[in-house]
């Protein structure tokens, strides 16, 4: 079975630049989450969806970051525009939550972003 | 409201010796434990679980954790380690029927040959 596949894995861009990163979770899974890892601020969630409607943002830096999730089988995190403090590797995750949630979250390979 | 701590930031280890990562969280409920381990390059999978029932919990590769609710700690053991398991790992909560997954700051486990 494919898992959460995440693209690019490596993304090179300037300071100003619109970058977009894409999520495909594993299919059957409800709910979406995007994380930010960094060595100074370890794993934060940034946003979670679940059955495609944005549910708690709370994490997300400011407004420069966005997120869509279209469909059950797609979603972006878009920053716009990028400055080098958001350089960091981005992961999204899957899982199927309902009622007694056991939490186990299936990560993607993530997506490594700098900014110059 | 939770937290989880996972003192030591790396553990140098040689290889077929034991080896235990520790993880302490605070919560004032009931809570749901994991470890993640994250090989480099990639995302985070799964090590193992607690959920409820017995309180020693095995996982893949060798790997188990004791969930130890007087002392609030999970901690992650294994009694031969391989150059393989050269990783970081993640101690993580959520409260029950939460879907927020809070992580430790990971531990970086490095085996010597």
């Amino acid at each position: 079975d494919a898992g959460v596949i995440q693209s690019p894995r490596h993304e090179v861009t300037e300071m100003g630049q619109e970058v977009t990163l894409r999520c495909k979770p594993i299919s059957g899974h409800n709910s979406l989450f995007w994380y930010r890892q960094t060595m100074m601020r370890g794993l934060e969630l940034l946003i979670y969806f679940n059955n495609n409607v944005p549910i708690d943002d709370s994490g997300m830096p400011e407004d420069r970051f966005s997120a869509k999730m279209p469909n059950a089988s797609f979603s972006t995190l878009k920053i716009q525009p990028s400055e080098p403090r958001d350089s960091a590797v981005y992961f999204c995750a899957s899982s199927f939550v309902r009622t007694g949630n056991t939490g186990e979250l299936f990560f993607g390979e993530g997506s490594r972003l700098t900014v110059l | 409201a939770q937290s989880v701590t996972q003192l030591d930031s790396q553990v140098p280890v040689f290889e077929e010796a034991p080896v235990e990562l520790r993880c302490n969280y605070s919560s004032s409920v009931s809570v749901y434990l994991f470890w993640y381990v994250q090989y480099p390059n990639q995302g985070l999978q799964l090590l193992l679980k607690y959920l409820s029932g017995s309180t020693l919990v095995k996982g893949i590769n060798g790997f188990e954790a004791e969930f130890n609710k007087s002392q609030t700690s999970f901690h992650l053991r294994k009694p031969s380690v391989h150059i393989s398991d050269t990783a970081e790992y993640f101690c993580a909560v959520t409260m029950d029927s939460s879907y927020k997954l809070i992580f430790g700051s990971g531990t970086r486990l490095l085996v010597r040959p």
